[in-house]
């Protein structure tokens, strides 16, 4: 079955560092999005993402971070300055979007820590 | 604003045996999906089920099942011959169609153990 693929798996940075994770989408899907885990906590939405341009994007996702499709297979979040409550498990999703299919592939995710 | 909630932070089943997991919800909308994610301790995320809002039937996956009660908001997973395998963290989100795709709203999760 095709798959959601995230590099890289840990990432470890220094407050105040810029970091890029990165992720590739399954290949016919149109839809992408960042979702978040805090430690213990629930899955919480970032943002999606169609046609170059955000479609939507939760109170989380605020001028510090930023997406970007690069070329037609890669899928990034950027957060500019790393702060230690970014720390968290970082998903990215892809969808067909369909109408009447929201069936969200999911990766494995990136373990970010910010020390 | 839609919110989840799963009242159960941890539950436990034997192996081969039936549990039930609870979800309602609050939401405006009309037309929604739901669904139940499993994560496991690798922690990615995996989708169990689907149920549009618009089907009375109760969605079925092999072994998964839902209960859907529309009118009380409630959204519940049956997991019947329960496996070692499926021990993990649970989610109940639903979705909307025509506005939030992909905005899926996370309960906090039920932690299953299964006991050999």
């Amino acid at each position: 079955e095709p798959e959601v693929t995230q590099t890289p798996s840990h990432q470890v940075t220094q407050m105040g560092q810029e970091v890029i994770l990165r992720c590739v989408p399954i290949s016919n899907h149109l839809y992408f999005y960042w979702y978040r885990q805090i430690l213990g906590q629930k899955v919480e939405f970032l943002v999606s993402f169609y046609n170059n341009e955000i479609s939507e994007k939760s109170e989380i996702f605020d001028d510090q971070f930023s997406v970007e499709r690069p070329d037609g297979s890669n899928f990034t979040l950027k957060i500019r300055s790393t702060k230690l409550e970014d720390s968290a498990m970082y998903f990215c999703a892809s969808s067909e979007a369909v109408f009447g299919n929201e069936k969200l592939f999911f990766g494995s995710g990136t373990q970010l820590s910010v020390l | 604003a839609q919110t989840v909630t799963q009242s159960q932070p941890e539950m436990s089943v034997q192996e081969a045996e039936t549990v039930t997991l609870s979800c309602t919800y609050d939401t405006s909308e009309s037309d929604y999906y739901l669904f139940w994610y499993k994560q496991p301790p690798s922690r990615q995320m995996i989708l169990v089920i689907r149920q549009e809002a618009y089907k009375q039937q109760n969605a079925t996956e092999n072994r998964f099942s839902v209960n859907f009660q529309k009118a009380a908001k409630s959204f519940s997973l049956k997991i019947s011959d329960s496996q070692l395998g499926d021990a993990a963290m649970y989610f109940c989100a639903p979705g909307s169609i025509g506005g939030s795709q992909g905005n899926l709203i996370f309960g906090k999760g039920t932690k299953l153990s299964v006991k050999p």
